[in-house]
């Protein structure tokens, strides 16, 4: 089945505390991105990659961080997360053709105490 | 800066009635997506619209694209309890064939009541 698999879906954690957030597709897609969502602000682009090595900063790429080694995953990591970081996290992915939609994963809950 | 903008942000109908939402955006882009969320759930995507003048039609959704009054319209047709979501539109600041920065509107939360 296609899909986009996000780990882990929650997680509470204290502010400094290095975490990663890690996303892989089974679609051999060249874009994946990383989106922030925040009542009342809706979605916000954090980072996304055109292709393995290509990155490249969204809206609000403040205190994230990302690599893309392998085409297959895409990991976010806060090197020092605060407080303010505490959101719904997706990432989504596709072919990168401009035709086609984003497909996204389930979605990641962040509370940083 | 490209600046995408949804209106209404809430939106309660009757089931039976039409309705329509509507995305504006603020600099020239010749791709824009809809996607639907359903509460405590990912994105769905709705409708890839890629020119000026397209139109793409499922069921009781219909969503345009006017380039020219940077304007898409999702024209719901006789809502039912099933469509109640929160809808969003997005816009793609790049051109040419690749996709790039991806701004979303805020969303329209969209309440269907019998």
């Amino acid at each position: 089945e296609a899909q986009v698999t996000q780990n882990p879906r929650y997680l509470i954690t204290v502010t400094g505390k290095k975490l990663t957030v890690t996303c892989s597709q089974n679609m051999n897609h060249e874009y994946m991105s990383w989106y922030r969502q925040d009542p009342g602000l809706g979605l916000r682009q954090i980072y996304y990659s055109m292709n393995v090595e290509v990155t490249d900063k969204g809206d609000v790429p403040e205190g994230y961080k990302v690599s893309r080694k392998e085409k297959r995953n895409f990991p976010l990591i806060l090197e020092s997360p605060s407080p303010n970081q505490t959101s719904l996290y997706f990432c989504a992915s596709s072919s990168g053709s401009y035709n086609q939609p984003q497909h996204f994963g389930d979605g990641t809950r962040l509370s940083i105490l | 800066e490209l600046k995408v903008e949804q209106n209404p942000l809430f939106l309660s109908m009757q089931e039976g009635k039409n309705y329509t939402i509507y995305c504006n955006y603020s600099t020239t882009s010749d791709r824009l997506y809809w996607y639907r969320q359903d509460p405590g759930k990912s994105l769905e995507s709705l409708f890839v619209l890629l020119s000026n003048g397209a139109v793409k039609q499922e069921g009781r959704l219909m969503a345009s694209l006017d380039t020219k009054a940077r304007l898409s319209t999702l024209h719901i047709t006789a809502a039912v309890h099933d469509l109640s979501a929160t809808y969003f539109c997005a816009v793609d600041t790049h051109y040419g064939g690749s996709q790039g920065n991806l701004i979303f509107g805020k969303g329209t939360k969209l309440s269907v009541k019998p």
